[in-house]
């Protein structure tokens, strides 16, 4: 199974600052037929299903503000948040479709400082 | 934009089965790849199982395996998802997922589960 580790588990950023998101794979997630890594994020606020934000590790989601970008190949990506808004409070997950068990990384709780 | 409706959670004992829906609309439901993920409370995501377009390739996750048979039914545009065998550690929040750009672009809003007896 694909392992994959995010860190750090929570961070607080202040309001208009820049929040940074690492996710580590345990193998590569670069899919050779299409030339895309199979690597995912999401935000996910309480009481509400998972939103996702980006796709193939750095295409951003229809509707998904441009403060959020995704960067990275291979084993490692980084979730970026420039310009933190209140409402950017929530818990946040990276994912993998390259192989099953399609997994999650364990989530990274980001807090307003 | 497309919509995804989940239904058929509850309180169950352990040792029985329930089966769980998902109606989806908006969006062309027979070609899609369909996923299961859960949520035990307060944890993180746990993908359950996923159906090919024209369900003849399913695949789930070893923690289910055995006890969870994925399903669909394209002229209703429904996904199910029965469990048999209940356990307490069964508990969590389900939710369907639409596949697409090897990513989960549609979520329902999830079902609650609690196995208790």
């Amino acid at each position: 199974d694909i392992l994959l580790t995010q860190s750090p588990d929570s961070l607080a950023v202040s309001l208009g600052e820049r929040a940074t998101i690492n996710c580590k794979s345990s193998q590569s997630l670069l899919y050779r037929s299409t030339n895309q890594d199979y690597l995912s994020w999401y935000q996910q606020k309480p009481g509400q299903p998972p939103k996702l934000l980006i796709f193939w590790a750095s295409g951003r989601h229809s509707g998904v503000p441009d403060r959020f970008s995704g960067s990275g190949s291979g084993t490692d990506f980084t979730l970026t948040i420039t310009n933190l808004q209140a409402e950017d409070v929530a818990v946040y997950y990276c994912h993998q479709y390259y192989s099953t068990p399609y997994t999650f990384g364990q989530g990274t709780k980001l807090e307003i400082k | 934009q497309g919509q995804l409706v989940e239904s058929g959670g509850g309180v169950v004992q352990p040792g029985r089965s329930l089966k769980l829906s998902c109606a989806a609309s908006g969006f062309t439901f027979s070609t899609s790849v369909m996923h299961w993920v859960r949520q035990a409370p307060g944890k993180g995501l746990e993908w359950v199982a996923v159906i090919w377009s024209d369900g003849g390739t399913k695949y789930y996750a070893d923690s289910v395996k055995g006890r969870f048979t994925i399903s669909r039914d394209n002229s209703n545009n429904t996904l199910s998802l029965e469990i048999t065998g209940l356990r307490v550690e069964d508990t969590a929040v389900y939710y369907c997922a639409r596949a697409r750009v090897a990513a989960f672009d549609i979520w329902g809003q999830g079902t609650k589960l609690v196995v208790s007896s």
